[in-house]
């Protein structure tokens, strides 16, 4: 079966400091791959997305970028955090199709906040 | 730009009574649309897709409709139970059909 992970699950951060959450998936081959953030009172916003190592997509304009060096493992970084970066951060993946027709399966989370 | 709206934030009911929530989208015709269920602090789950061609879906005590022409779909509980207390998402595909646009959620509260 498909499990996903994400780590941490909670990171108290200053203003300022870099960032590294890790997203791996095990049981699937090739999966697409996205990172979220919801913060409070604000809807899923999709940040990421990944159909292949190496290939990203930037859904919001921002100081966080993401890589995807393995086929299963997805990370989002920055260089320099902001107050505004806090949030609940979800990783997910799908199989691979035409398009997301597919059910999207979510990690735990990563609780981000920044000080 | 898409538009999701999942117009109540927070609907209380009580327990054996139906719950219906409400997804409305504008400037877009999706080819499905999704739902999942958000407990605090944990990932969403999914729940029922339903497609453009569908008009009703169910699946236990969950029923959705799909309605194109209003564009709007309702998400049904019959029988509500305090467990069914959650978040629940509607989420449809962006206009590349690259990824899922999520609403902001209704949380639905179920009292004993």
């Amino acid at each position: 079966s498909q499990t996903i992970h994400q780590w941490p699950a909670t990171l108290v951060q200053p203003v300022g400091s870099p960032l590294s959450l890790e997203c791996t998936v095990e049981g699937t081959s090739n999966p697409n791959l996205y990172w979220y953030r919801q913060a409070a009172g604000r809807g899923l916003q999709l940040l990421f997305y990944s159909v292949g190592i190496g290939q990203i997509s930037s859904e919001v304009p921002q100081n966080l970028s993401a890589s995807r060096p393995q086929d299963r493992q997805f990370i989002l970084s920055s260089k320099k955090l902001l107050l505004s970066d806090s949030g609940f951060y979800l990783c997910a993946w799908s199989v691979p199709s035409s398009g997301s027709y597919n059910e999207q399966f979510f990690g735990p989370g990563t609780r981000l906040t920044v000080l | 730009s898409q538009k999701i709206e999942q117009n109540s934030e927070a609907l209380n009911i009580q327990e054996g009574k139906t719950a219906t929530l409400t997804c409305n989208y504008t400037n877009y015709s999706p080819a499905y649309l999704q739902w999942y269920r958000q407990d605090p602090g944990r990932g969403p789950v999914f729940l029922l897709l339903i497609r453009e061609n569908e008009k009703e879906k169910r699946k236990e005590r969950l029923k959705v409709t799909f309605d194109t022409t209003l564009k709007q779909s309702l998400f049904h509980i019959t029988a509500s139970q305090p467990a069914d207390s959650a978040t629940y998402l509607c989420a449809l595909e962006n206009q590349a059909g690259t990824a899922l646009i999520f609403g902001k959620g209704t949380t639905l509260s179920v009292s004993s």
